[in-house]
């Protein structure tokens, strides 16, 4: 699975939207980009995932560049509680279009929000 | 709503002594996984099961067993805990193979803390 690069934090204030990139240069085309967050203490939360296309769900956007070696997730109003880890993982699936969800978690972004 | 339960949330071992961490899922889901996450670290893969009765090796798997004899629950077992060891352990759980592709997202629970002296 291809390796990712994210900034080691970041700041962000309350109400704006928070921009957080990563860089996964060596990504192939059966790899899909995932972000997960973790708040303190919690156990790891899906956010979103993509393969080429942008994504919007409830929580946030994931815009993937056309070349797809980087994307950024957005989360459009930044609150206090979104103060977490966030991890951008590649996952590859298989030929069969099944995965085994080995996730490989780095060292994430730290996002803080302040009011 | 409970999803993915691990127990016990928090235990403090001896080095040498056994202990069995318990995972329960009730999403119906074939895979599940125990992570670990040592401070400032990301989580890593231990062990891995893609169904009832299987199990596989992660990333980090010495020093642990797993059992997997029925589907809703995973068991990490320590047979001689070492202080290296004392770590932060997390389940997780997914639908795995036979679903769309993007929809196998995977689930975690909550944690449990694990202190080797």
């Amino acid at each position: 699975d291809a390796k990712t690069t994210q900034p080691t934090s970041m700041d962000c204030a309350e109400g704006r939207a928070a921009n957080l990139p990563c860089n996964h240069s060596t990504i192939s085309g059966n790899e899909y980009v995932y972000w997960y967050r973790q708040i303190h203490s919690q156990g790891p939360q899906y956010i979103i995932h993509g393969l080429k296309n942008n994504e919007t769900n409830e929580m946030a956007s994931l815009i993937i560049t056309e070349d797809r070696k980087s994307s950024t997730l957005i989360l459009p109003h930044a609150t206090l509680r979104d103060t977490a880890v966030y991890y951008c993982i590649v996952l590859r699936y298989n030929a069969g279009g099944t995965s085994y969800g080995k996730l490989t978690f780095g060292q994430g972004t730290i996002l803080t929000v302040h009011p | 709503n409970a999803g993915v339960t691990q127990t016990p949330k928090f235990r403090v071992l001896k080095t040498g002594q056994s202990m069995t961490l318990l995972c329960a899922q009730d999403m119906n889901h074939e895979y599940m996984y125990w992570y670990r996450q040592d401070p400032g670290m990301g989580l890593r893969l231990i062990h891995y099961s893609v169904g009832e009765g299987t199990t596989a090796k992660g990333e980090v798997p010495d020093g642990y067993n797993v059992s997997r004899l029925k589907k809703q629950n995973f068991l990490l077992g320590l047979e001689s805990a070492a202080p290296s060891q004392t770590s932060v352990y997390f389940c997780a759980s997914s639908h795995g193979q036979g679903r769309l592709i993007g929809v196998n997202t995977i689930y975690f629970g909550e944690g449990s803390w694990l202190t080797v002296v």
